[in-house]
């Protein structure tokens, strides 16, 4: 079974930093695509960000370029989410999610909770 | 970029079939075949119903399907059923080598 297990979010003021992770387990990591998609309150899906398998092409959103970092481990079935210069904007359910194929997803974990707020 | 375009809202009795419209851009919708439905019930994570504007992956009933015509996309759900009740968003590839979601749409089983 495919499991994708997010950890890593909390509480954070505006301008902080947070290093989001995701376990994966129940496939081989190194095969799929990755992808970071956000859910703030109440509101929509939003993308994030994306990387190739061997994290040699990497995506993102206008909205965290510059400010977010993707990353991955294949060795330890890992993918991370350095986040900097947070803002109350970035408040939201982060979901770790698996790429079926160039601009599909497939699994999803449970999402770990960013709060920004001073 | 823009979210793409979806209704807010639609509804169906058991039974109907509903479809939900997804417009965007000749930059995303329109400029490849890669646009994907989510379902989503409150509190759960989102589950793919179709990949590539018509695929359905395994285990995703035959009563969802999907196409497209230019910039608009759909989501076509026949013979309704209570437990379809949920937001549906759709989502694209992008001229900009990034993904694009539509804003959602609820749809009530009347």
């Amino acid at each position: 079974e495919v499991q994708l297990v997010e950890s890593g979010g909390g509480l954070v003021q505006p301008g902080g930093s947070l290093r989001l992770s995701c376990a994966a387990s129940g496939f081989r990591f190194s095969s799929f695509e990755m992808n970071w998609v956000r859910q703030a309150p109440g509101k929509g899906l939003e993308w994030i960000s994306y990387i190739s398998l061997s994290s040699s092409t990497i995506w993102y959103a206008d909205s965290v370029k510059g400010r977010f970092t993707i990353s991955r481990d294949n060795a330890k079935n890992s993918l991370y989410l350095q986040m900097n210069s947070l803002r109350v904007a970035d408040t939201s359910l982060y979901y770790c999610a698996r790429g079926w194929t160039v601009a599909a997803i497939d699994s999803w974990g449970q999402g770990t909770l960013v709060t920004v707020s001073s | 970029q823009s979210a793409l375009t979806q209704p807010a809202s639609v509804s169906g009795s058991p039974g109907q079939s509903i479809t939900i419209s997804c417009t965007g851009t000749s930059s995303d919708v329109g400029a490849y075949d890669y646009v994907s439905w989510y379902q989503q019930h409150p509190g759960k994570a989102p589950k793919l119903m179709i990949y590539d504007v018509s695929n359905r992956p395994s285990g995703v009933s035959n009563r969802f399907s999907g196409s497209k015509s230019g910039n608009t996309a759909s989501l076509t759900i026949s013979g309704l059923q209570a437990e379809d009740e949920a937001d549906f968003y759709c989502s694209s590839f992008t001229t900009r080598s990034t993904l694009v979601f539509g804003g959602g749409t609820r749809l009530t089983v009347l």
